[in-house]
């Protein structure tokens, strides 16, 4: 079995300052994890993905985000915040296998203030 | 080109109505997927279609029927549509096995009045 929690269901923080979105998975085998960014009235698009290569993970728009076995963990950072990144993202956890089985977190609303 | 698209993005409809979403993708995969996203966020797969196997999410009211005339379209067809199935619907797909990501589409916000 596996699950996902996003332990803030909004985050908000100034333009210019660092980025923390948290997220804590459990699964009985070793998954895949990602991240997906939903701005509003948009479909969802893939930050990142972590598949048991290198454990701290670079994505697009300067995303990044480190997976951590001991933690059972896998936050999303940011440097420094833009306007722009104000939107829904997920946590998303998915068995080897892949497809049906992946978990979606309930996501963490950024906000980004001026 | 877009990879996922669905049709329509808005659709609004009376209670006991059928209606159908279109989904097809352009990327070759053989998976598609149905989620659902209710007015929290919170997001739920319904369907997974894999050439030509259906895998159900038994919680899902038998109203809802996921049609695949071919490996790059899955529709989804609701009877008699009632008012708590008002949600954003999500067709995704993706290559099948290991470590793969979804693509989604842009959604369909369906309401129900």
């Amino acid at each position: 079995a596996q699950s996902v929690t996003q332990l803030d269901s909004h985050v908000s923080v100034s333009e210019g300052t660092p980025v923390l979105l948290r997220c804590n998975y459990s699964s009985s085998y070793s998954p895949s994890l990602f991240w997906y960014v939903q701005h509003p009235n948009k479909g969802l698009q893939l930050l990142l993905k972590y598949t048991s290569a290198a454990t701290l993970v670079k994505g697009i728009n300067g995303f990044e985000a480190e997976f951590k076995k001991s933690e059972t963990s896998f936050h999303l950072t940011k440097p420094s915040a833009h306007m722009s990144d104000a939107a829904e993202y997920f946590c998303v956890v998915s068995p080897p296998t892949g497809g049906f089985k992946t978990i979606f977190g309930a996501g963490t609303r950024l906000f980004v203030k001026a | 080109d877009t990879a996922v698209s669905q049709t329509p993005k808005y659709l609004v409809t009376q209670m006991g109505n059928d209606k159908s979403i279109k989904c097809e993708q352009n990327l070759g995969h053989d998976t598609m997927y149905w989620y659902k996203q209710d007015s929290k966020k919170f997001l739920k797969i319904m369907f997974s279609y894999n050439n030509k196997e259906l895998i159900i999410n038994e919680t899902v009211p038998n109203r809802f029927s996921p049609k695949s005339p071919d490996k790059a379209h899955l529709n989804l067809h609701i009877n008699s549509l009632e008012l708590g199935d008002s949600a954003v619907y999500f067709c995704a797909s993706s290559q099948g096995g290991v470590n793969t990501e979804a693509f989604f589409g842009q959604g369909t916000r369906l309401t129900v009045v």
